[in-house]
């Protein structure tokens, strides 16, 4: 147990709908990270958090958002979904930056797009 | 801009026979390497990671690897493997240099490594 804690762990939705997926860190950590893991396009970072604000932003849809929130758990949002969508989506989470230590992944959010 | 090769997509072996995962990485500043591997249903977990010092790094499982920065190398080996072996590993590269409370992780496509009797 990585200690970092994703819901739901399996979603199914239709087309043009909106979902929220839901990361609670590991205890102390103050970096969240998402990434999207699809067949064709492998594990892509999608956007970084550190303690409330943005700080990378990598290949995220404008039609995908997230927050960080004061108790440091993060949420991404999809919305208009389309069937590419589907993947699972991966958060992770470090105590202050990956560069000296390592990220913890949760065991992600299977997304169905149908 | 960073990254990873692996260039092969699945590698079978047999148990109890040695097995090496290659990575190959492209970045013009220093970097952090890792093995991640990754089973079933699963997240990712971290075998080792290279930060600095010795070329050699020793992991979880038995696994090991050796930075080999003339060749922008971070092979994975291991020299027997198990059937619980078997799973998926990614190698990644982050960058040390960046500031503002971290940064990202980049991914190679990923090894399947297929561990059989």
């Amino acid at each position: 147990d990585s200690g970092v804690t994703q819901t739901p762990k399996h979603l199914i939705t239709a087309t043009g709908q909106r979902v929220t997926l839901r990361c609670s860190p590991r205890s102390g950590d103050l970096s969240v990270y998402w990434y999207q893991q699809s067949l064709d396009q492998g594990l892509q970072f999608l956007i970084h958090y550190y303690n409330g604000e943005e700080r990378a932003k990598g290949n995220i849809l404008e039609r995908f958002s997230a927050q960080q929130f004061p108790d440091l758990h993060s949420e991404l949002n999809l919305s208009s979904l389309e069937l590419g969508d589907s993947a699972l989506y991966f958060c992770a989470s470090a105590p202050r930056g990956v560069g000296n230590t390592e990220a913890f992944f949760g065991q992600g959010t299977r997304l169905t797009v149908v | 801009a960073q990254s990873v090769t692996q260039l092969d997509s699945q590698v079978p072996v047999f148990e109890e026979a040695p097995v090496e995962l290659r990575c190959n990485y492209s970045s013009s500043v220093s970097v952090y390497l890792f093995w991640y591997v990754q089973y079933p249903n699963q997240g990712l977990q971290l075998l080792l990671k290279y930060l600095s010092g010795s070329t050699l790094v020793k992991g979880i499982n038995g696994f090991e690897a050796e930075f080999n920065k003339s060749q922008t190398s971070f092979h994975l080996r291991k020299p027997s493997v198990h059937i619980s072996d078997t799973a998926e590993y990614f190698c990644a590269v982050s960058d040390p240099g960046l500031t503002g409370g971290g940064n990202k992780l980049t991914f190679g496509t990923g090894t399947q490594l297929k561990v059989e009797l």
